[in-house]
């Protein structure tokens, strides 16, 4: 079992709809999480981070983190075509000294 | 500007070389790090230093190695022993603080081996 699951898509979603992207971890231990986004040939660039249970928003982004279940998800409200891109899931675990586990990602595109 | 540069941005190395990637920052970050990202893959880690004149081996070290005598500096060699290089690779640094720790990227570096 990989330590940072995402599915790799592509996800498709119409202009103005909402993108749902999920991530799954295996380290219940597991103390912080992190939301990348990457355009392609760039260097990843951080939307949002959480850690408690619960949601957290910011903007159109909504992050929502569960414990207990093992999943941290981000949503994307009224979604842009700018918004295509490879959403990169990670998250320090316990013990991990700051060291940030990355899922492959999930590269979304959002048709006009 | 306050952020981290990476240079060069595209880099070509012959067989046998060593080549060296620059990593600079001017966040007064304690921590930084190097990953590696081949294409369709996620981001695997290479070094990481926490403080100054310390570095850790992450991953994937076999083949690289680091420096960090410098707060502000993190370069990358690639050597020779590194035997399928050609990657994206791209310098992170964070403020070191445990568990709420973030990282931030640097532009990122394209190695292909001719």
């Amino acid at each position: 079992q990989k330590e940072v699951e995402q599915n790799s898509g592509p996800l498709s979603v119409p202009e103005g709809a909402i993108a749902s992207l999920n991530c799954t971890y295996s380290d219940r231990g597991s103390q912080s999480f992190f939301w990348y986004r990457q355009y392609s040939g760039k260097s990843p660039e951080l939307i949002m981070f959480i850690y408690s249970n619960g949601d957290k928003e910011d903007g159109r982004f909504t992050a929502q983190l569960n414990k207990a279940s093992q999943y941290v998800s981000l949503l994307i409200r009224d979604s842009q075509p700018s918004d295509s891109a490879t959403y990169l899931c990670a998250v320090i675990g316990y013990n991990q000294g700051g060291k940030l586990i990355f899922g492959q990602g999930t590269e979304l595109s959002v048709k006009p | 500007d306050g952020g981290i540069t990476q240079s060069p941005k595209y880099l070509f190395r012959k067989e046998g070389q060593n080549v060296t990637l620059s990593c600079e920052q001017n966040l007064n970050h304690d921590a930084m790090y190097w990953y590696r990202q081949d294409p369709g893959q996620g981001l695997r880690l290479i070094y990481y230093s926490q403080i100054v004149n310390d570095f850790q081996k992450g991953d994937i070290a076999e083949g690289y190695s680091v420096s960090r005598e410098k707060k502000e500096s993190f370069p990358l060699t690639v050597t020779s022993a590194q035997k399928n290089p050609t990657a994206f690779y791209l310098c992170a640094s964070s403020p070191g603080r445990g568990r709420t720790d973030t990282q931030y990227f640097g532009p990122g570096t394209r190695l292909t081996v001719l």
